[in-house]
């Protein structure tokens, strides 16, 4: 069963520059969340999404945004980027049994803006 | 900020010891996960324990769990280098789709 698949692994992009990343869940799974990590902050939630549907959201500001797909997959959008933004994001795949959710992580994309 | 804190931070042993990691929490909770991340890469799922449970046996893995404590630690028995990473304990908000980690211990095992 392939894992959570991040692509890129790496960008480098300039400030003011926008950014997409992607995320594939594992199969059957329809929750996507992402995470910023950042060596100050640990890991930080951004936004989790449901069946194309944004469920939850963190304490970030608009400039990051994300999607997702009829097929689950999920991309998150970081515009005019900043130098802050430099970090490790990571997405999870999620599904719920008996109401316990497990959530599994892919390799990350690490981004970091000059 | 439900933020955990893991203890200790940073954590050296030798090969073929054991290394213990504590996790407290804030919240009441459904379960506790913990993974285990390897420099700059992806987190790795390494077990669930769920509230009813008080501990948990995965292969060298051994989680306890006290939720009167708000409290859990990860026992990695005989350890070896390869376990040199860090680990991570995160805790699920009330809804299950979004979770809170801890702030990581960072363990080294000396060949």
């Amino acid at each position: 069963k392939a894992g959570v698949t991040q692509t890129p692994r790496y960008l480098i992009k300039t400030r003011g520059q926008q950014v997409t990343l992607s995320c594939s869940p594992i199969s059957g799974h329809r929750s996507v969340s992402w995470y910023q990590q950042t060596p100050g902050q640990g890991l930080q939630f951004l936004f989790e999404y449901f069946s194309e549907t944004q469920r939850n959201k963190g304490n970030f500001p608009g400039r990051f945004s994300g999607r997702q797909f009829s097929n689950s997959r999920s991309e998150m959008n970081v515009s005019t980027l900043e130098l802050g933004d430099s970090a490790l994001y990571l997405c999870a795949s999620s599904r719920s049994v008996g109401g316990t959710t497990e959530a599994f992580f892919g390799q990350g994309t690490r981004l970091t803006v000059v | 900020s439900q933020q955990g804190e893991e203890d200790p931070q940073a954590l050296s042993i030798q090969e073929g010891e054991n290394a213990t990691m504590n996790c407290s929490y804030k919240t009441s909770i459904n379960n506790l996960q913990w993974y285990r991340q390897n420099s700059g890469r992806g987190l790795v799922h390494l077990i669930l324990i769920r509230s009813n449970e008080r501990e948990k046996h995965s292969g060298r893995l051994r989680v306890t769990l006290d939720t009167s404590k708000k409290s859990s630690s990860l026992l990695i028995t005989a350890s070896r280098a390869a376990d040199t990473a860090s680990y991570f304990c995160a805790t699920a908000s009330n809804t299950g789709n979004q979770f809170y980690f801890g702030t990581g211990t960072s363990l080294t095992v000396i060949p």
